[in-house]
C-alpha cells in the first residue's frame, strides 16, 4: 500500500502570508507512460466534502484561485497558497491515485495567526 | 451537470450489514475512464478510501477492507450499491460517494455525505 504522510499536522499563518504543505509518499506515484504524477489535492470546510484544488500534482482547477499551487515529482509534493486569504481556513488533504488503489494523507488543518 | 446523492440507514447495529446508495446524475457508468467511488470519513478524522467501481464492472477495494466491503452498480437506475458486512461501532462516519475520472485519478465531484452511527 502506498501510505501518503503529510506535514505539518497544523499549521497557522497570517493574512496574506504564504501558507506551504507538504505530502510525502512511500512509493513514487509517476506514471512513466505519461510522465504524470497522480496526487490531487482536496480542501475540506466544516461540514462540507472535500473539494479538489488540484490534480496532476501541478494542475490547478478550473475556478480554482490562482494563489493555490501544487508542485513537486515522484514521492515528494506540496501545495502553496501564496497569499492566505481568510476563506482558506479549512484542512487540506493529499491523495494518491497509483497502481489502481487510492490513499489520502492525513489532513492539515490551517488556521489564521 | 455531475451530481451524486448519498442514501441509506443513519443508524446500524454491532454485527449488521450496511447497504449504501448512490444516485447519480449527468453522466454515465459505461463511459470508458469513469469510476465511482467510496470514501468515509469518522467524526475528526481523515479521509480513508474504500472501494470503487470502474465503468467496465471491474471494482477495486481498499486492502484492509476486502473481505468486508461489496460494490455493485444498477445502470439503469443510475445507483452504485455500498455494502460492507460485519459493523462496528469504528465503523461510525460520513459516508461519502464520489465521480473519479481514471484519467486524472481525482474525485472530482462529491455527493454531500450521509454520517452512519454504529450503536447498539
Amino acid at each position: 500500500d502506498i501510505v501518503l504522510t503529510q506535514s505539518p499536522d497544523s499549521l497557522a499563518v497570517s493574512l496574506g502570508e504564504r501558507a506551504t504543505i507538504n505530502c510525502k509518499s512511500s512509493q513514487s506515484v509517476l506514471y512513466s507512460s505519461n510522465n504524470k504524477n497522480y496526487i490531487a489535492w482536496y480542501q475540506q470546510k466544516p461540514g462540507q466534502p472535500p473539494k479538489v484544488l488540484i490534480h496532476w500534482a501541478s494542475a490547478r482547477e478550473f475556478g480554482v484561485p490562482d494563489r493555490f499551487s501544487g508542485s513537486g515529482s515522484g514521492t515528494d509534493f506540496n501545495l502553496t497558497i501564496s497569499s492566505l486569504q481568510a476563506e482558506d481556513v479549512a484542512v487540506y488533504y493529499c491523495q494518491q491515485y497509483s497502481n489502481n488503489m487510492v490513499s489520502f494523507g492525513q489532513g492539515t488543518r490551517l488556521e489564521i495567526k | 451537470q455531475i451530481t451524486l446523492k448519498e442514501s441509506g440507514p443513519t443508524l446500524v447495529k454491532p454485527t449488521q450489514t450496511l447497504t449504501l446508495t448512490c444516485t447519480f446524475s449527468g453522466f454515465s457508468l459505461t463511459t470508458p475512464g469513469v469510476s465511482v467511488g467510496w470514501i468515509r470519513q469518522p467524526p475528526g478524522k481523515a479521509l480513508e478510501w474504500l472501494a470503487f467501481l470502474y465503468w467496465d464492472d471491474d471494482q477495486l477495494h481498499s486492502p484492509s477492507l476486502r473481505t468486508r466491503v461489496t460494490i455493485t452498480k444498477d445502470t439503469s437506475k443510475k445507483q452504485v450499491v455500498l455494502t460492507m458486512t460485519n459493523m462496528d461501532p469504528v465503523d461510525t462516519a460520513t459516508y461519502y460517494c464520489a465521480h473519479m475520472s481514471t484519467g486524472t485519478g481525482e474525485f472530482d465531484y462529491w455527493g454531500q455525505g450521509t454520517l452512519v452511527t454504529v450503536s447498539s
